[in-house]
């Protein structure tokens, strides 16, 4: 199985800041990495699928990149409504997440 | 607009089965796969289980493999999500969700395992 980590676990920052999360798969995953942004009591929500694309209603100042092993989530100016947790997943096979990063107001 | 309504969560014992379901609407049903991913109380995601649009396939992750089944009734709109023999370790927030393929009449990528959108999700407890 393939197994995907998240750096940091847990992340504080400020209203305006630019935020960068990293995901590692345990093997190639070609670009098929997908990033979910959930807040709590909530759904998570897909932001960006296939590594870059971003998800229809999705804000333009998410953005992500990598291919193979090593993936970012960026957001380029942090807005108080994008506190949250957010997860990495690939898709290359049996689908799996990592395990999670807090964004936390700093 | 696109939306999914989980159903049928509730706290069960050990050993003891339970249904959930998932009705579909605002998106033609039959054309997407389906999935079903939990939250255990305070932990992070873990995908269940995928049935292809028609029902024609099936998958499970080896921690329910046996256990549950995954099926859809394309005339209702709804998916389901049948869980026997539960355990303790099955307490969790299961959500359903759709697949990023499609399929048509005249084209088919039946998968792509990224989830969208998400229902709001069920409770299942496994509690003596």
């Amino acid at each position: 199985d393939i197994q995907m980590t998240q750096s940091p676990s847990s992340l504080s920052a400020s209203v305006g800041d630019r935020v960068t999360i990293t995901c590692r798969a345990s093997q190639s995953i070609s670009s098929y990495l997908n990033w979910y942004q959930q807040k709590p009591g909530k759904a998570p929500k897909l932001l960006i699928y296939a590594a870059s694309s971003l998800q229809s209603g999705v804000p333009s100042r998410f953005s992500g990149s990598g291919s193979g092993t090593d993936f970012t989530l960026t957001i380029s100016s942090l807005q108080p409504e994008d506190f949250a947790t957010y997860y990495c997943q690939q898709s290359y096979s049996t689908p799996a997440f990592g395990q999670g990063t807090r964004l936390e107001i700093k | 607009q696109v939306q999914l309504v989980e159903s049928g969560g509730g706290v069960v014992q050990p050993g003891r089965s339970l249904r959930l379901s998932c009705a579909a609407s605002g998106f033609t049903f039959s054309s997407y796969g389906m999935h079903w991913v939990r939250q255990a109380p305070g932990k992070g995601l873990e995908w269940v289980a995928v049935i292809w649009y028609d029902g024609s396939n099936k998958y499970y992750a080896d921690s329910v493999k046996g256990r549950f089944t995954i099926s859809r009734d394309n005339s209702k709109n709804t998916l389901y999500l049948q869980m026997n023999s539960l355990r303790a370790e099955d307490t969790a927030v299961y959500y359903c969700a759709r697949d990023g393929g499609y399929c048509s009449s005249t084209s088919c990528s039946p998968l792509q395992n990224w989830f969208d959108p998400w229902g709001q999700g069920t409770l299942v407890t496994v509690s003596s």
